[in-house]
C-alpha cells in the first residue's frame, strides 16, 4: 500500500510568488489533514477535509492559503503571495474511518518551502 | 496545563541504556494521545495511539503509558540503540473534531 505522498518535496520561491502544494493520501482514506511546522516550533494543524469537504479550518493563518480537495481524492494547498513567514515544513496526513477516530494519522514526507 | 508540553528538549544517552521522557497535555476533553517518532527529511511515524487511563502499550523496545486524570503520558524505550536516535513527538487528540495539537518534541541521540 503506498503511503502519503507529497509533491514537491522541497520548493524555493522569492516572496510574493504563488506555490501550490500537492497530497496524495493513502487510497481509500477519506481524511485528509495538513499541517505547518515553521522551524524550531510544535507541528500546528491547519485544515481537516472529509471527502472533498472542510470540516475545520480552524489553523489556516489567513487568506492567503487556499486549500482545495476537488473529487476528494488528492489536495492541493496554494500560498498566494507568500510571505517570508511562510517558510516551513507542510506535512500532509490522511486516516480512514469517518467521524471522531482514534485511529493514527499518516503522515508524508513533508514539503519544505523556504521564502526568499 | 494548557499546550501540549514534552520534556526533556533533547537526551544524548549511550548505547544499550534505557530511557524515558513525558509528554504533559491538558486533560480536559481528552480523547486520544498519539505518539510519533520522527527522522528529519522522513514522514513522522505512527507509535502508539492511547485513550483509556492507565493505559500501557509496548512496540519491540518501545512502551507507553497514559495518565489522562493528571494529563500525562511517558514514553520508555529500553536498551537504546543507535537506530533509536530521532524526534519522539506526542499529541494531544481533544474532543470536537480530529486535529492533533502537537508538542515541540524530545530530540533524543544514541551514541555508541
Amino acid at each position: 500500500e503506498a503511503g502519503v505522498t507529497q509533491f514537491p518535496s522541497h520548493s524555493v520561491i522569492e516572496k510574493g510568488q504563488t506555490v501550490t502544494l500537492r497530497c496524495d493520501p493513502i487510497s481509500g482514506h477519506d481524511n485528509l489533514y495538513w499541517y505547518r511546522r515553521v522551524m524550531g516550533k510544535e507541528i500546528k494543524f491547519l485544515l481537516h477535509f472529509v471527502k472533498e469537504s472542510k470540516q475545520d479550518e480552524s489553523g489556516m493563518p489567513n487568506n492567503r492559503f487556499l486549500a482545495e480537495r476537488t473529487g476528494g481524492t488528492y489536495s492541493t494547498l496554494k500560498v498566494q503571495p507568500a510571505e517570508l513567514e511562510d517558510s516551513g515544513v507542510y506535512f500532509c496526513a490522511s486516516s480512514q474511518v469517518r467521524g471522531i477516530s482514534n485511529q493514527p494519522q499518516h503522515f508524508g514526507d513533508g514539503t519544505r518551502l523556504s521564502i526568499l | 496545563i494548557l499546550n501540549v508540553e514534552q520534556s526533556p528538549q533533547s537526551l544524548h544517552v549511550q548505547e544499550g541504556d534505557s530511557t524515558n521522557f513525558t509528554c504533559s497535555f491538558p486533560s480536559s476533553n481528552f480523547y486520544a494521545l498519539h505518539w510519533y517518532r520522527w527522522e528529519t527529511a522522513k514522514s513522522p511515524e505512527a507509535l502508539f495511539v492511547m485513550t483509556l487511563n492507565g493505559d500501557e502499550k509496548k512496540k519491540g523496545r518501545i512502551s507507553a503509558t497514559l495518565n489522562t486524570k493528571e494529563g500525562y503520558s511517558y514514553l520508555y524505550i529500553k536498551g537504546s540503540q543507535p537506530e533509536d536516535s530521532a524526534t519522539y513527538l506526542c499529541a494531544s487528540h481533544t474532543g470536537g473534531g480530529n486535529k492533533l495539537t502537537f508538542g515541540t518534541g524530545t530530540q533524543l541521540k544514541v551514541e555508541l
